[in-house]
C-alpha cells in the first residue's frame, strides 16, 4: 500500500545550526512531494514542494532534496531559529481517477536548543 | 488573507451523540477535505469534496459522513459518536484551477473528546 514518512519522530537542533529532516516514501507514481509545518495549536502550513522530475528546490532558508533512486526526501533549514520549532510533515500527491489526494507522513517534531 | 475556519476549537460529546463539525473557507476553493490527526499517525483523510454536493471517501470514512451544500462550507458528521473518534479534526481546502492541488490550506483544528 501507500506509505510515506518513515522518519525520526523527534529532532533537536542548536539554534543557528542547520536542520535536516528526512523522509522515505514508497509510491513512485507521485507527481509532487511536499513539506508542511505545523506549529503548536495551528493547522499544518505549506512550506515548499518539489516536482517529481526535479532533485532539488530552494526556498527562503529551506531546501528540499529528492532522491528517487532510494525514494528519499529531505528538508534542510538553514540557520535554524526558535520560530522553526514545529512538527514537519512530508507528504506526496497521488492521482487516482480524476482526483488527487495527499498522503501525509507521521511527522518529525523539531525542537531548538538555545 | 486567506482563511479556513472551523466552528469549534474544543468539543466534548457523549457516546452515541450526533456531532457536527463545520468548516468554512473564504478562498472560493473547489476542493475541501476532512482529516483526523492522531499521535504517531500523521493526518489521515476521512472524506473530501471537489464540488458542491460531491463527495469522495478518503482512507478512513467509516463512522463519518459529510455534507457540502455550498461551495464555501464542508461539514463532517459523526452519526453516533464513539470513544475511538476522540481526535483532532482538521479541515483543508485547495484549488485545482490554480494547478496546485497539493497546496492545501488548513483550519486551526477541532479537538473532539468523546466520553
Amino acid at each position: 500500500g501507500e506509505s510515506v514518512g518513515l522518519h525520526l519522530p523527534t529532532l533537536s537542533v542548536q539554534e543557528g545550526d542547520n536542520s535536516i529532516i528526512n523522509c522515505a516514501y514508497s509510491n513512485s507514481a507521485s507527481d509532487y512531494f511536499i513539506w508542511y509545518k505545523q506549529e503548536s495549536g495551528k493547522g499544518p502550513q505549506f512550506i515548499i514542494d518539489i516536482r517529481s522530475n526535479m532533485d532539488k528546490r530552494q526556498g527562503q532558508r529551506v531546501t528540499v532534496l529528492l532522491n528517487k533512486t532510494v525514494k528519499h526526501l529531505s528538508l534542510q533549514i538553514a540557520a535554524t531559529q526558535p520560530g522553526d520549532s514545529a512538527v514537519y510533515f512530508c507528504a506526496e500527491n497521488i492521482w487516482y481517477s480524476s482526483a488527487s489526494k495527499i498522503i501525509f507522513g507521521s511527522g518529525t517534531r523539531l525542537s531548538i536548543r538555545p | 488573507d486567506v482563511k479556513v475556519t472551523q466552528s469549534s476549537r474544543y468539543l466534548v460529546k457523549r457516546t452515541g451523540e450526533k456531532v457536527f463539525l463545520e468548516c468554512v473557507q473564504d478562498m472560493d476553493h473547489e476542493n475541501m477535505f476532512w482529516y483526523r490527526q492522531d499521535p504517531g499517525l500523521g493526518l489521515r483523510l476521512i472524506y473530501f469534496s471537489y464540488d458542491v454536493k460531491m463527495k469522495e471517501k478518503g482512507d478512513i470514512p467509516e463512522g463519518y459522513s459529510v455534507s457540502r451544500e455550498k461551495k464555501e462550507r464542508f461539514s463532517l458528521i459523526l452519526e453516533s459518536a464513539s470513544t475511538n473518534q476522540t481526535s483532532m479534526y482538521l479541515c483543508a481546502s485547495s484549488s485545482p484551477l490554480s494547478g496546485r492541488f497539493h497546496e492545501q490550506f488548513f483550519g486551526p483544528g477541532t479537538r473532539l473528546t468523546v466520553l
